[in-house]
């Protein structure tokens, strides 16, 4: 079936890396997707990465792919207190499936 | 280029009362979808358009939501009667292709009193 799992909270102090994962379960998927939610807005489109690939990275993020493992991460280094958001992992199989979200709560 | 807007950006109604979203997609785009999250669950798939054709309906919840797509353009969705269940948030997205980058609106926030 189609199933996306993410943690929901992820607690960093500002200036360290922030790593948020996810699994997904339909091996068809052509994009993989991280969209940021802030408080009181809508969905932002974070960064994505297209299933043949492994890695990608821009700027300060980091996404990592592991197909075999069905398995995707996103890396946020040098963490600030802006980035505090929700942030959902979805798999494209022509609509998205989306991950319940991962509270991300930066401290000073 | 304008993204993709919805309207209104919040609303409030009451239990068996009428109420209708509007999203207006990226100039260009074919591939409208509808997306909703209630109670802070996943955000789920309602629907997708190719032009004024509804591709994929699988997610719509029941027989009181009704979208359309008149034209190609703009896309509503109806709920009729409104429940107090269907409060939440509902997204609209658009896209070039079938399957290609989703773009999203700044979402509906819709409360049944």
């Amino acid at each position: 079936g189609e199933d996306v799992e993410q943690s929901l909270f992820l607690s960093v102090r500002e200036g360290d890396s922030s790593v948020i994962n996810c699994t997904y379960t339909d091996s068809s998927s052509t994009y993989l997707y991280w969209y940021k939610q802030e408080p009181g807005a809508g969905l932002q489109l974070l960064t994505y990465i297209f299933s043949n690939m492994d890695m990608k990275q821009d700027q300060r993020l980091t996404v990592l792919l592991n197909k075999k493992d069905k398995h995707l991460s996103l890396r946020i280094a040098d963490t600030q207190t802006g980035d505090s958001a929700i942030y959902f992992c979805a798999e494209s199989i022509g609509k998205l499936i989306f991950g319940t979200g991962t509270r991300l709560q930066v401290f000073p | 280029e304008a993204g993709v807007t919805q309207f209104p950006s919040h609303s409030v109604i009451e239990k068996g009362q009428t109420v209708t979203l509007r999203c207006d997609p990226i100039s260009g785009h074919d591939n409208l979808y509808w997306y909703r999250r209630v109670m802070g669950k996943e955000i789920k798939f309602l629907l997708h358009f190719v032009k004024e054709s509804k591709q994929d309906e699988s997610g719509m919840p029941n027989n009181r939501f009704l979208a359309e797509r008149t034209g190609g353009t703009y896309s509503t969705l109806k709920v009729q009667p409104a429940e107090l269940e269907d409060s939440g948030v509902y997204f609209c997205a658009s896209s070039q292709s079938p399957g290609g980058l989703q773009y999203f609106g700044p979402g509906t926030r819709l409360t049944v009193t």
